[in-house]
């Protein structure tokens, strides 16, 4: 089966500053790829999803992510967070073939405004 | 829509006892989801049903856990008898057939928190 590994257990941020979280997968044949957010007492939600065409693909609230087949990563950016950018974000994936969805252990991100 | 239901929101039991957790999924989705969350992880797949047949329940522990969804459509969860570890978010989700706008995509319900004590 397909894993996930999300590089940053907690991320820091001053707002108006960048972010990137780092996504890997591995699985070796076509998948498609995830982001969803959790905000504080909320839902999971979903951010963003990649499942073929430009790699390059835009989400809610000014995010995106970008998929580099050859170093099977999905890493996920905004150029400038804000505070209620603070949550916990999950990147995911699953074989292109079924339903099977796998997460990372999720990247928390605080936002100081 | 209202999205997926799940119930009870909070549940707090002694060590050995049973519990359950029920599951209303989307109207339609046929592919349904229990996924386990312990603090800080990402959810954990605990069970993927396809309409009434669950087509993996590999990292189920069928010791304690059983899981069911009669009909195709709702789905519950047991636990029994409970221990201390099993304390977590239960998450229940669930996306639109293969082939069906949308398909791929989860909707999470709002998960049921157990704490074992």
């Amino acid at each position: 089966a397909q894993s996930v590994s999300q590089h940053n257990h907690h991320v820091i941020l001053s707002e108006a500053a960048s972010l990137e979280l780092g996504c890997n997968y591995s699985y070796g044949g076509t998948v498609n790829l995830f982001w969803y957010v959790q905000y504080p007492g909320q839902h999971l939600q979903l951010l963003l999803k990649y499942f073929s065409g430009d790699p390059l693909v835009k989400g809610i609230k000014g995010f995106e992510a970008e998929f580099i087949k050859s170093k099977f990563s999905f890493n996920l950016r905004k150029p400038s967070v804000q505070w209620s950018d603070t949550a916990e974000y999950f990147c995911a994936v699953n074989a292109a073939n079924n339903n099977d969805m796998r997460f990372g252990a999720g990247t928390r991100l605080t936002v100081k405004p | 829509e209202a999205g997926v239901v799940q119930s009870p929101r909070y549940k707090i039991i002694e060590k050995k006892q049973p519990v359950a957790f029920w599951c209303n999924p989307i109207s339609g989705h046929n592919t349904l989801y229990w996924y386990l969350q312990n603090l800080g992880q990402g959810p954990e797949l605990l069970i993927r049903y396809e309409n009434e047949e669950a087509v993996d329940d590999s990292q189920l522990p069928k010791d304690r856990f059983s899981a069911e969804r009669l009909k195709g459509v709702d789905s519950t969860l047991k636990i029994q008898p409970a221990e201390l570890g099993d304390s977590a978010v239960y998450l229940c989700a669930s996306s639109p057939d293969r082939g069906v706008v949308g398909a791929n995509v989860l909707t999470f319900g709002a998960g049921s928190r157990l704490t074992v004590l």
